[in-house]
């Protein structure tokens, strides 16, 4: 298993402005994820954040609105740009074991709370 | 397109069974998952399915048809802390995860 930590848990914001989301684990993973979760509703992949390249995108999602970095296999952020009341949502970072073809269990962090004023 | 289908929401009784049905049209199919998710916090792993059949682990089960595109969870022994809401998804053939929306749960004494 992988132990995922986020910061921040929660913030609020204004209008206009960027917010970047950390997430680190605690040892060495292939694949990282960011996922937007919207009240009551299911999970959103935004994006696979990759080691050392740009990030893949999902339709719907660009990096100039949501620019990811990932330095290393350990540790990515999410950076929510030119925010609106529409970004807010909970922002959760995810990573799975390596290996196409085998059983890939995703594990989650505690997810970031975003409420844009 | 790819398409995930569960109840929106459940009501059950403390100490009964309860059968949370998904039916799947996907792209590929890499494997099934059950993911359950307390309000408030992260999705945590139930079950994992690739071959037809039931998978038993302690007071869940999880069924899958891969002709029907089919699963269930069932939860057996009801406790008051299976309230949360519980979340099927499919590995499609780029290995990636296609998430339905969540069945909410509602424990009731």
């Amino acid at each position: 298993s992988a132990v995922i930590s986020q910061k921040p848990s929660r913030d609020i914001c204004q209008r206009g402005t960027s917010l970047t989301i950390q997430c680190q684990v605690d040892s060495q993973v292939t694949m990282m994820f960011w996922y937007r979760q919207q009240p009551g509703q299911s999970l959103t992949l935004i994006a696979t954040a990759n080691q050392g390249s740009e990030a893949t995108y999902e339709s719907g999602f660009v990096i100039d609105k949501f620019p990811i970095s990932r330095p290393n296999l350990t540790f990515s952020t999410l950076t929510v740009s030119n925010m609106s009341p529409e970004d807010s949502s909970i922002y959760l970072c995810s990573v799975a074991t390596e290996g196409q073809g085998a059983y890939n269990e995703q594990f989650f962090g505690p997810g970031t709370r975003l409420t844009v004023l | 397109g790819q398409n995930i289908d569960q109840p929106t929401e459940m009501t059950a009784t403390e100490g009964a069974i309860v059968q949370i049905n998904c039916t799947y049209q996907t792209s590929g199919f890499n494997g099934l998952f059950w993911y359950q998710q307390h309000a408030g916090e992260a999705p945590t792993f139930l079950s994992y399915n690739v071959l037809d059949g039931l998978e038993e682990k302690g007071r869940f089960s999880s069924f899958l048809s891969r002709s029907k595109g089919y699963s269930y969870l069932l939860l057996k022994e009801l406790q008051m802390k299976d309230s949360a809401s519980y979340l099927c998804a499919v590995m499609d053939s780029n290995y990636q995860l296609i998430w339905g929306a969540g069945t909410k749960l509602i424990i009731k004494p």
